[in-house]
């Protein structure tokens, strides 16, 4: 069974650009979750989708956003990129509300 | 609010050792407790969880975790290390099953 996949694997931007990071869940699962891990700032949560609906996101402005479409994938946007912006991008999926969340391989974003 | 605190930033230990990583959480009520383990340029892999029932948690790679509620830890264990589990280990929380919140993680260095 295929894991959670994400495209692309590295994308680098210029300050100012708009990147579109995508996600696909594991099969039969619903909900995806994107989290940022930069430089010393740790892992942290940005956003969680299920069934096509925003169910929560993390302490982040509002230029980091996204969406879920029928077929349960996601992306992620980021507008008005910023230096700090760079940073691995992990998308997670589960089974449902309050499954286990299983990881992708991440996007590397580099804003120069 | 939730945190979780993970007490080395570096563990080194010699292969086929004993090893210890830390983690002590801060919630107000109950949670769900992961561990999850990061290679070099890759996403994360699910270890093991604790949900419910029995406080000893197996997972895989040989690894197991000790939920301890009244000290509010759960420190992940391995009795024999090999130079394969050199890697960053991430312990996470989450109250509401959905938003993981992870501690900075350790990396675990095993010497031959």
């Amino acid at each position: 069974e295929a894991g959670v996949t994400q495209s692309p694997t590295h994308l680098i931007k210029t300050r100012g650009q708009q990147a579109t990071l995508r996600c696909s869940p594991i099969s039969g699962h619903t909900s995806v979750y994107w989290y940022q891990q930069a430089l010393g700032l740790g892992l942290q949560f940005l956003l969680w989708y299920d069934e096509g609906e925003e169910r929560n996101r993390g302490n982040f402005p509002p230029r980091f956003s996204g969406r879920q479409f029928p077929n349960y994938s996601s992306e992620l946007n980021v507008n008005a990129l910023e230096l700090e912006d760079s940073a691995l991008y992990l998308c997670a999926s589960s089974l449902g509300v309050q499954e286990t969340q299983y990881f992708g391989p991440g996007t590397r974003l580099l804003v120069l | 609010a939730q945190s979780v605190t993970q007490l080395d930033s570096q563990v080194p230990v010699f292969e086929e050792a004993p090893v210890e990583l830390r983690c002590n959480y801060s919630s107000s009520v109950s949670v769900y407790l992961f561990w999850y383990v990061q290679y070099p340029n890759q996403g994360l892999q699910l270890l093991l969880k604790y949900l419910s029932g029995s406080t000893l948690v197996k997972g895989i790679n040989g690894f197991e975790a000790e939920f301890n509620k009244s000290q509010t830890s759960f420190h992940l264990r391995k009795p024999s290390v090999h130079i394969s589990d050199t890697a960053e280990y991430f312990c996470a929380v989450t109250e509401d099953g959905n938003k993981l919140v992870f501690g900075a993680g350790t990396i675990l260095r095993v010497k031959s």
